[in-house]
């Protein structure tokens, strides 16, 4: 049983604007959504988490919808140096909000 | 520095030989987790722990132990390894969990097994 879904892979051009999607049905009340990126090699870093309506810092944007079952992370004008995978994180409501599961990861490739 | 360190960063072993991953993190976190990584099925969590004397399974938990005697560290003990333990696997820390808002979770640099 899957708990996130997420799109395998993404190219995009630099300078464009990414979104990726992830779908997450059994979100749990309590549980906020968190978003990581991962370089070859290295661990998972954060870049943004929310609850709901959208959330935006210094490097992405999350829009959460209504019904919390979906998330979309948003980087604004992407560069080569964004090329990496990135995880969407909630929680599980048959397991547990603290059992928290990553996504499969999307791999996103900028192109010069 | 605030930091989540693991050791040892790489490791080939035979199968059946018991070992230990140690994990540490310096910023007095109550949660702590640890993932294997495999190619083409992302980020697993094998146990996690809220506090000290705390700890539970996460998605793949068969043959590994875990133990939290003091907050700050949370080893991973492989009884006897067999090959298909042979992954990429990540130490993690945070506050509390998915409870609180912008309570991110800090990955140490990796340990890479092998089993052969």
């Amino acid at each position: 049983l899957a708990k996130t879904t997420q799109p395998i892979s993404m190219d995009s051009y630099e300078g464009q604007e990414v979104n990726i999607t992830c779908s997450h049905n059994n979100i749990a009340t309590n549980d906020y959504i968190t978003w990581y990126q991962q370089f070859p090699s290295q661990g998972p870093r954060f870049i943004i988490q929310g609850y709901k309506t959208k959330v935006t810092n210094e490097v992405a944007s999350l829009f959460i919808p209504a019904d919390r079952k979906s998330s979309t992370l948003s980087l604004p004008r992407v560069s080569l140096s964004d090329t990496a995978v990135y995880y969407c994180l909630v929680g599980d409501i048959e397991t547990g909000a603290n059992n928290l599961f990553f996504g499969t990861g999307t791999r996103l490739t900028v192109i010069p | 520095e605030a930091q989540v360190t693991q050791n040892p960063r790489y490791l080939i072993t035979v199968t059946g030989k018991k070992l230990t991953v140690t994990c540490s993190q310096n910023m007095n976190h109550e949660y702590m987790s640890w993932y294997r990584q495999d190619p083409g099925l992302g980020l697993r969590q094998i146990y996690y722990s809220m506090n000290v004397e705390v700890t539970d399974k996460g998605d793949v938990p068969e043959g590994y132990k875990v133990s939290r005697k003091e907050k700050r560290n949370f080893p991973l003990i492989l009884e006897s390894p067999s090959p298909n333990q042979t992954s990429l696997y990540f130490c993690a820390s945070s506050l509390g969990g998915s409870f609180y808002p912008g309570d991110e979770q800090y990955f140490g640099p990796g340990t890479r097994l092998t089993v052969t």
